[in-house]
């Protein structure tokens, strides 16, 4: 089956970083999303991988290694308004996205 | 990326009554629309599949005579959830997928349904 594993809750204190990993098994790969959701909104684009590496935008950045099949979004400089939930997301061979849970992180003052 | 709006913004129905939720793209042309489900505290689940002219496709489970999901036009796609029930209750987010290299996925603003 596919599935996608990433931790349920995360902490950590403003102005500092944090990352977030996101393992997978899944049916074919085209890509890998990150995504933002505050609480009752709808997800927000963040990010996409689709080769290995490092993509940096900001103060986000992330990271893809398909034969390890993983992923990290790193956060730095955190802000209060960084508290939110952190979904990752990856295509499969069918071009279907396949989420994971989310990562819920609280940004302490 | 694309703009897409949802109508309503949220929604309180008796049981019973049905419910037709919009999703409209308004700058890009969607054949393809997703119609996606998410309980508090957990994340999307994927409903169906909305294809511009021609049946959706359902995800296991999720029954196609509650959910009745119409793609009229390449900018409109519309749920309606008949007979709600109140563990119907729940987020509703439609999306549509670009398919460029970036295959990103921009979603509407979602519905809040709230059945009593």
């Amino acid at each position: 089956g596919q599935n996608i594993d990433q931790p349920t809750e995360m902490t950590a204190t403003e102005g500092a970083i944090v990352q977030i990993n996101c393992t997978y098994q899944t049916s074919g790969f085209n890509g890998l999303f990150w995504y933002q959701q505050h609480a009752g909104e709808a997800p927000t684009f963040l990010s996409y991988n689709v080769l290995d590496g490092l993509e940096e935008k900001g103060r986000f950045s992330s990271f893809l290694s398909r034969s390890k099949g993983y992923s990290y979004l790193l956060l730095k400089e955190l802000q209060m308004k960084d508290s939110a939930s952190y979904l990752c997301a990856v295509l499969d061979s069918n071009y279907q996205l396949i989420w994971g849970a989310g990562t819920k992180l609280i940004i302490k003052p | 990326g694309a703009v897409v709006s949802q109508h309503p913004s949220w929604v309180i129905c008796k049981s019973g009554t049905s419910v037709k939720i919009e999703c409209r793209s308004l700058d890009f042309q969607a054949t393809t629309m997703f119609w996606y489900r998410q309980f508090p505290k957990q994340s999307l689940m994927l409903m169906a599949t909305s294809n511009e002219g021609s049946k959706a496709t359902y995800e296991q489970g999720v029954e196609k005579d509650k959910f009745l999901i119409n793609h009229a036009s390449l900018t409109l796609s519309t749920l309606t959830v008949t007979s709600a029930h109140p563990e119907d209750s729940s987020f509703y987010i439609c999306s549509v997928h670009n398919r460029a290299p970036s295959s990103e996925q921009y979603f509407g603003p979602g519905t809040r349904l709230t059945v009593t």
